[in-house]
């Protein structure tokens, strides 16, 4: 199976720094997606990218799907204390189909220091 | 707005007890699944369904089991509940009709302790 990296493992810092994590992988991908995961939630999905290269904004996150298709990376400016939760990414193959099953990095856990 | 609920949210037992952990979405997916997670750790993927009488193990060997009787409900259920299976887990579901419908909608997790 594709092997997927994650990282950093966890994040500490200080309110109003910006944050970036990645993902990256000997495969291929299609899409890539960004979760964050709330303390005591369930991950909800933060950013969906679909063509290499391309950049996309959700408020202060920027995530971008890189130019070679096996990895991306998810930015956050001036972080506040709400940042505080579990990033994860979710890539999803060319020949992912309707009975992909997806496959998740081990997250990023982020600290947020008030 | 994601419309998927599970219960209960805290789930304190003893050893040895039979339990089911709910599931229920209201979206009409087809493909649900069942995540075991660790106190910040990686989401690991223990059965999933692509629909009604379909079930299947996932990456992560568990001694749950679950069913699809309804589209909208995938219950799991642990025989014998031992301190080991202590986790969080969380359900989630998604479409299937077309390629990059994957995207997951997940609850808000089920917090099982077993004393």
């Amino acid at each position: 199976g594709q092997q997927l990296n994650q990282s950093p493992q966890s994040m500490f810092i200080q309110e109003g720094e910006d944050v970036s994590m990645n993902c990256t992988s000997s495969s291929i991908f299609n899409t890539w997606l960004w979760y964050k995961q709330d303390p005591g939630e369930g991950p909800v999905l933060l950013i969906a990218l679909y063509k290499a290269g391309e950049l996309t904004s959700n408020g202060r996150l920027t995530a971008q799907f890189g130019i070679t298709r096996k990895d991306s990376f998810l930015n956050i400016s001036a972080s506040i204390p709400s940042d505080v939760g579990i990033y994860f990414c979710a890539p999803i193959p060319n020949s992912g189909g309707s009975n992909y099953k997806l496959t998740f990095g081990k997250g990023t856990l982020l600290t947020v220091n008030p | 707005e994601a419309d998927i609920y599970q219960t209960p949210r805290y789930l304190v037992i003893g050893t040895g007890k039979k339990i089911t952990l709910e599931c229920s979405q209201t979206m009409g997916h087809d493909k649900m699944y069942w995540y075991q997670q660790d106190p910040g750790m990686e989401l690991h993927l223990i059965h999933y369904s692509y629909g009604v009488n379909s079930t299947e193990k996932g990456d992560l060997s568990s001694e749950s089991t679950v069913s699809r009787i309804r589209t909208e409900h995938f219950p799991l259920t642990l025989e014998s509940a031992r301190p080991s299976h202590t986790s969080q887990y969380l359900c989630a579901s998604s479409e299937s009709q077309r390629t990059g419908s994957e995207k997951l909608f997940f609850g808000s997790g089920t917090q099982l302790s077993v004393l």
